[in-house]
């Protein structure tokens, strides 16, 4: 069965700091997702990763980077945390033609 | 850009009643289209999944139907019970691609 582990189910930080939520998938998939998901909406996609050292951005860039510098590790930053960064983020990974599969969220409270 | 529309985006049904929740995507590469269920509080997961080869999928109380010429696809759920209340999403994937609709928010009301 996947496995998507995020490091941190919730996480109270304050603004202006640079914060970092890290996900790990153990199937080896080549794809990895990072998703923000406000109360009400959808899944809006920050930025994926289709292999390693490599980056798209999605939907929603803007403040925010990633890093993939192994295959099973996809971390997002917040370079400097501001208060409307607030929100429920979703890592996921995928390979094709399969389901994504998700991790259990990081709940984020920025100050 | 491809996309996925989903309709309704809330629902509300009687306890035992069906209910239907539609997709529309674009891209006609896509030959995947799994539907997850996301409880409040927690990640979504795979309830169902069909792909391009099939027309239609059944796992008890609910199926899936898919009309390639359209590129729609609609998730069916029969005798819902309250814990069938949940938001769905929709997603339409090809071999690169991978898009979620914009959600389903559904209440089954006791």
């Amino acid at each position: 069965d996947v496995k998507v582990t995020q490091s941190s189910r919730y996480l109270v930080k304050r603004t202006g700091e640079k914060v970092f939520l890290e996900c790990v998938q153990d199937m080896d998939h080549e794809n990895m997702f990072w998703y923000r998901q406000d109360p009400g909406l959808g899944l809006r996609l920050i930025y994926f990763s289709y292999d390693v050292k490599m980056k798209e951005k999605g939907d929603i860039p803007e403040g925010y980077s990633v890093s993939r510098e192994k295959k099973e590790r996809f971390s997002l930053i917040l370079e400097s945390a501001s208060t409307n960064q607030t929100s429920m983020y979703l890592c996921a990974s995928w390979t094709g033609n399969q389901p994504q599969h998700f991790g259990d969220g990081t709940r984020l409270s920025i100050l | 850009g491809e996309n996925v529309e989903q309709h309704p985006s809330t629902l509300s049904v009687q306890e035992g009643d069906s209910a239907v929740i539609k997709c529309t995507y674009s891209d006609s590469a896509s030959n995947y289209f799994p539907w997850y269920k996301q409880e409040l509080g927690k990640r979504p997961q795979l309830i169902i999944d069909i792909r391009s080869n099939v027309g239609e999928k059944k796992d008890q109380r609910i199926a899936v139907t898919l009309n390639k010429t359209a590129k729609h696809f609609s998730l069916h759920i029969t005798e819902t019970q309250p814990e069938d209340s949940a938001v769905y999403f929709c997603a339409a994937s090809g071999t690169y691609k991978y898009i979620f609709g914009t959600g389903t928010r559904l209440k089954v009301l006791a």
